[in-house]
């Protein structure tokens, strides 16, 4: 079966750009986490929904970040404008219930760069 | 916001030697996981303990879970290099709410 899938794996752009971020859940997992991992602050949530509903966003840095998940299988992170700071490895990761326990399957993630 | 430090941050040992990585918090968990992140990957699961006391074992890896649930360890016994990666544990308070990651141990084995 195929895992989480995240594009692009790579981003490289201009400060003030927007970007946008994809992520394809596990068919059938109904709760779906995006993360920020940088050196400086480890692996930090910063929105998960459950069946399609934003559950808690209190992680997301600030307004520039926008998510999104329109349907069981498609979820979107956008920053805009993007900034420099911003530049780090975004993972989506999703589990089959939402409940604390379960295994949190990860995609590869996109490294982010802001110039 | 319940915080899981993680000791070492950083660990370089020689292929065979045993170590200890440790993963402490100040709250209450009712589960904790273990993950392990290669260079250019996501952090893939490695166990879930849920009993305080309980010890898993994962071939040459030992988990322990502190009986209070607010802590937990992770013993590799004659390390490999394949052993090489992020160590990160992951503390549930229970229900729906949201997993804490720890602060994470960078683990380095020279053949």
């Amino acid at each position: 079966d195929a895992g989480v899938i995240q594009s692009p794996r790579h981003e490289v752009t201009e400060m003030g750009q927007e970007v946008t971020l994809r992520c394809k859940p596990i068919s059938g997992h109904n709760s779906l986490f995006w993360y920020r991992q940088t050196m400086m602050r480890g692996l930090e949530l910063l929105i998960y929904f459950n069946n399609n509903v934003p559950i808690d966003d209190s992680g997301m840095p600030e307004d520039r970040f926008s998510a999104k998940m329109p349907n069981a299988s498609f979820s979107t992170l956008k920053i805009q404008p993007s900034e420099p700071r911003d530049s780090a490895v975004y993972f989506c990761a999703s589990t089959q219930t939402g409940f604390g326990n379960q295994p949190q399957h990860f995609g590869d993630g996109t490294r982010l760069s802001i110039l | 916001t319940q915080l899981l430090e993680q000791s070492p941050q950083f660990l370089s040992i020689q292929e065979g030697e045993n170590l200890t990585v440790y993963c402490n918090s100040s709250s209450v968990f009712s589960s904790l996981q273990w993950y392990r992140q290669e260079p250019g990957e996501g952090p893939v699961l490695l166990v879930t303990v849920v009993t305080g006391g309980e010890v898993k074992k994962l071939k040459r890896l030992t988990f322990q879970f502190g009986d209070a649930r607010k802590d937990s360890s992770l013993h590799i016994t004659a390390a490999q290099p394949g052993d090489t990666g992020l160590y990160l544990c992951a503390g549930a308070p229970g229900g729906y709410q949201k997993v804490t990651f720890g602060t994470g141990t960078k683990l380095q084995v020279i053949p």
